[in-house]
């Protein structure tokens, strides 16, 4: 089935700055790649996605590449504030089901 | 509108015992799923509904495990002689749709502890 890595498993960084998350999928097969934002106590909620027909895609202040040759897609968040903080999830279809794959998760620590 | 809601919140019990978990989604919605979220691991796909077909159990990690949809709607995950292992969040989404590509709405999640 379909396996997804995702790094760093912690990101911390100065308030302003930028953020990136990666992550590395599998299945050549895969062609839809959501990411969510986790907070605490919640659940997870779909904040960007990206499907293998573009190599990305941009909401505001939220970006995703997806580079399907080397199977990798990325996250990036730019000018962070700190309602940023929280756990970001990266997923992709799995093979042999309708349910997504998801990837451990990276916390985002945003520093005043 | 209601999102997707679980009950209860949180959940303590006793290693053997049996639990229900259960999960109200969203109205309309005919896609449920069911996942398992440990300490610092992503989140682990258990069971999918989609409307009245069969469901996919193919992640339940043991015959422990199992789940029903009553009516296309509400659903209830039970776990039978629970075991320390099985201490998590239980999480449930609901999308309007079957397939991958249609955005999965989080409940808040069950957080159970077996003690």
């Amino acid at each position: 089935g379909e396996n997804v890595e995702q790094h760093p498993s912690t990101l911390s960084v100065q308030e302003g700055d930028s953020a990136v998350i990666k992550c590395t999928y599998s299945d050549s097969a895969s062609n839809y790649f959501p990411w969510y934002k986790q907070e605490l106590g919640k659940g997870p909620q779909l904040i960007i996605d990206i499907r293998s027909n573009v190599g990305e895609k941009k909401d505001q202040r939220i970006a995703v590449t997806l580079n399907k040759t080397a199977k990798h897609f990325s996250l990036h968040i730019t000018e962070t504030q700190p309602e940023d903080s929280a756990v970001y999830f990266c997923a992709a279809p799995v093979s042999s089901a309708d349910g997504l794959t998801f990837g451990k998760g990276t916390h985002l620590i945003i520093q005043p | 509108g209601a999102g997707v809601s679980q009950s209860p919140s949180n959940k303590v019990t006793e290693k053997g015992k049996d639990v229900e978990l259960r999960c109200d989604p969203i109205s309309g919605h005919t896609a449920l799923y069911w996942y398992r979220q440990s300490l610092g691991q992503g989140l682990e796909f258990l069971i999918y509904f989609q409307g009245n077909s069969a469901p996919d159990k193919s992640g339940l990690p043991s015959d422990r495990f199992s789940a029903e949809r009553t009516g296309g709607s509400v659903s209830t995950l039970t776990i039978q002689r629970t075991q320390q292992e099985d201490s998590a969040v239980y999480l449930c989404a609901s999308s309007w749709d079957r397939g991958y590509s249609y955005e999965q709405y989080f409940g808040p999640g069950t957080r159970l502890t077996v003690t």
